[in-house]
């Protein structure tokens, strides 16, 4: 399995209240994204990064921010969280350009 | 606009009952179809990556094919440990990262 860890794996949070989740990988991947997947959608990506300090934004990116400041670290922010914000959020990885993207297994976020 | 359609939605199978599962796509110029399955509870798990039309990729009782609109994945004699969700996804020419556009999935259900 790829080494990938997502912390938390669950929280509930309320409304207004700023959250972030970790993205730890030890595969020394350059690619890192961030999925949201919710039903009746397919996973969308949020944001992505192509290296320390370099980030974009995906189809999502509205209300989130990322950084990553380390290899092997991702961080995903919800500045104010809303109730649109509850989802299942995905952390992926990927090595050269002809490699897959490999998941972690998620974290599950309630905002109330 | 890349695009993926996945069907059936649902699907329930008899152990030893062959079947196929459909994912069109319309893509800018495609760079990769992938494969993934997901389990309740868990990331997307990587299966193949499909790259030409006319190409196949074999893993046990899984086979992917590829056209120029659509892939098929066939599942041959399941079992109920093929049960779970899966996905299919599509990189295009646009956009950097190798960002995917995913289908919202095919749930498998393989009863004994």
């Amino acid at each position: 399995d790829a080494g990938i860890t997502q912390s938390p794996r669950h929280k509930v949070t309320e409304t207004g209240t700023p959250v972030t989740l970790r993205c730890h990988q030890t595969e020394n991947h350059r690619y890192m994204y961030w999925y949201r997947q919710d039903p009746g959608h397919g996973l969308r990506l949020i944001h992505y990064s192509y290296g320390v300090k370099d980030t974009d934004k995906g189809e999502v990116s509205d209300g989130y921010s990322v950084s990553r400041s380390k290899t092997e670290d991702f961080l995903l922010t919800l500045e104010s969280a809303t109730s649109s914000q509850t989802s299942v959020y995905f952390c992926a990885i990927r090595g050269q350009s002809n490699q897959p993207q490999h998941f972690g297994d998620g974290t599950r976020l309630s905002i109330l | 606009e890349d695009q993926v359609t996945q069907s059936p939605e649902a699907l329930r199978l008899q152990e030893g009952e062959s079947s196929s599962l459909n994912c069109s796509y319309t893509v800018s110029g495609l760079r990769g179809l992938f494969w993934y399955r997901q389990d309740p509870g868990k990331g997307p798990e990587f299966l193949f990556t499909l790259y030409s039309a006319g190409e196949e990729k074999e893993k046990e009782r899984l086979k992917a094919t590829l056209t120029k609109k659509e892939s098929f994945l066939h599942i041959t004699a399941p079992k109920p440990e093929d049960s779970a969700t899966y996905l299919c996804a599509v990189q295009g020419l646009t956009g950097g990262g190798n960002k995917l556009t995913f289908g919202t999935g095919t749930q498998l259900k393989v009863e004994l």
